[in-house]
């Protein structure tokens, strides 16, 4: 059974640039949600993607968002970047939402200069 | 919203020594998961426990849902146990896949 994997696994962009970064969930697993982790501090919820539609969403401007695919892999695409965007981003997947736990990849950090 | 507080904030122990650690939170919960962040940020699951209690090797975990906490023990510290310990709960109502974190533990085993 392959886990959660993402990437790049690092990357640094410029202020005001684009980035996508992406998921492919664990096999078996049909539910993907994004956090932004900033140093020091626990991940925060971004959103949650289930049958390739948005099902939940934390406070997090719109210039964040997120597409899954029908194989349920999964991008989370940040426009307009700001120096505080730099931290780390983990995608988790599930089963059928949360029924069964949260399995983690290892993240992507990225660096916003 | 719920509240969600870990304690203590940090942790030393010498290698074999055993710990206890603790999650609060404040709301009737559908999910908890015990999390171990190593140091290259990977967040691994240790239990998915949003009641009664689990073992696995060296670690256990119990949930009092009812009386909304839930403790990991670690017996047998080794120095590859170091790094943060999150316990993160969802909610019933809450938004889908909206895992709320504490703001872990960090513990570092000394050889």
């Amino acid at each position: 059974e392959t886990g959660v994997t993402q990437s790049p696994t690092h990357l640094i962009k410029t202020r005001g640039q684009q980035v996508t970064l992406r998921c492919s969930s664990q096999s078996g697993h049909n539910t993907v949600s994004w956090y932004q982790q900033a140093l020091g501090q626990g991940p925060q919820f971004i959103f949650q993607y289930y049958r390739e539609e948005e099902n939940g969403r934390g406070n997090f401007p719109p210039r964040f968002s997120g597409l899954q695919f029908p194989n349920y892999s999964s991008e989370l695409n940040v426009n307009a970047l700001e120096l505080d965007d730099s931290a780390l981003y983990l995608c988790a997947s599930s089963f059928e939402g949360s029924n069964y736990g949260y399995t983690f990849g290892s993240g992507t950090r990225l660096t916003v200069v | 919203g719920i509240q969600v507080e870990q304690s203590p904030p940090d942790l030393i122990l010498q290698e074999g020594a055993n710990s206890t650690l603790r999650c609060n939170f404040s709301d009737s919960v559908n999910n908890l998961q015990w999390f171990h962040q190593n140091p290259w940020g990977q967040l691994i699951n240790l239990f998915y426990i949003p009641s009664g209690t689990k073992q696995n090797g060296r670690l256990s975990a119990t949930t009092v849902a009812t009386e909304r906490y839930s403790l990991l023990y670690i017996s047998s510290s080794q120095t590859t146990d170091s790094g943060v310990y999150f316990c993160a709960v969802e909610t019933y109502g809450g938004s889908q896949g909206n895992l709320i974190f504490g703001k872990g533990t960090k513990l570092s085993v000394k050889p």
